[in-house]
């Protein structure tokens, strides 16, 4: 049972434009989402993140929103560039989990010059 | 000056082997984790541990347990290896449940293990 879902397995943005990137939850006890960055044959990095009693979280190009009455988040980056092509893992955590981590799938991103 | 080292990187062993991958973080961080990561890219955590509380996903075989000698280390020992612990298994540290980051989670490169 799959508790955060990103069902783009893939996306393509062009140099510049706007990457959005989607995710949706079905545990509403999480209460801190984060976005993570993940090149091939290196663990993941932290990028962005936001708590549940925020909507809204921006940090550079990265902007975080989060939905929770329709338990979505998503992030933007603006403007897309070409080192931005990686996986972006969303996750979500609570204080009953121990604040593990809940992965969703990953989103490949490929930004093109 | 690496955050989170995980040794080996590459680990490739024969079913029924016993084998550990350890786990050092360097930021003085109170908790560590493992997470799987398997054949379909899915993370799941393993293992959440500080030193009060060890805390085991229940999907987690009993062939698979932590050991952590003091706080900057948690190896992960495995026992009769089988075919479907082929994954890359992931080591994590956060500062302790209590502290403004505790969800912060940084990460070790991983070691991709191989069953045979």
């Amino acid at each position: 049972d799959q508790q955060v879902k990103q069902n783009s397995p893939s996306l393509s943005v062009q140099e510049g434009r706007i990457s959005i990137l989607n995710c949706d939850y079905t545990n509403s006890m999480f209460d801190y989402f984060l976005w993570y960055k993940k090149y091939p044959a290196e663990g993941p990095t932290f990028l962005i993140s936001i708590s549940s009693i925020k909507d809204k979280n921006e940090d550079g190009r990265f902007t975080v929103f989060l939905n929770k009455s329709a338990k979505h988040l998503s992030l933007h980056i603006v403007p897309s560039q070409p080192g931005d092509s990686a996986v972006y893992f969303c996750a979500a955590s609570d204080i009953n989990s121990g604040y593990a981590l809940n992965f969703g799938k990953g989103t490949s991103l490929l930004v093109t010059p | 000056d690496t955050a989170v080292s995980q040794t080996p990187k590459y680990l490739v062993t024969q079913m029924g082997n016993d084998k550990s991958i350890k786990c050092e973080q360097n930021l003085g961080h109170d908790t560590m984790y493992w997470y799987k990561q398997d054949s379909k890219k899915f993370l799941k955590i393993m293992f959440s541990y500080n030193n009060k509380e060890l805390i085991i996903n229940e999907t987690v075989p009993n062939r698979f347990s932590p050991k952590s000698p003091d706080k900057a280390h948690l190896n992960l020992h495995i026992n009769s290896l089988e075919l479907g612990d082929s994954a890359v298994y992931f080591c994590a540290s956060s500062q302790d449940r209590g502290g403004a980051r505790v969800n912060e989670q940084f990460f070790g490169p991983g070691t991709r293990l191989t069953v045979l």
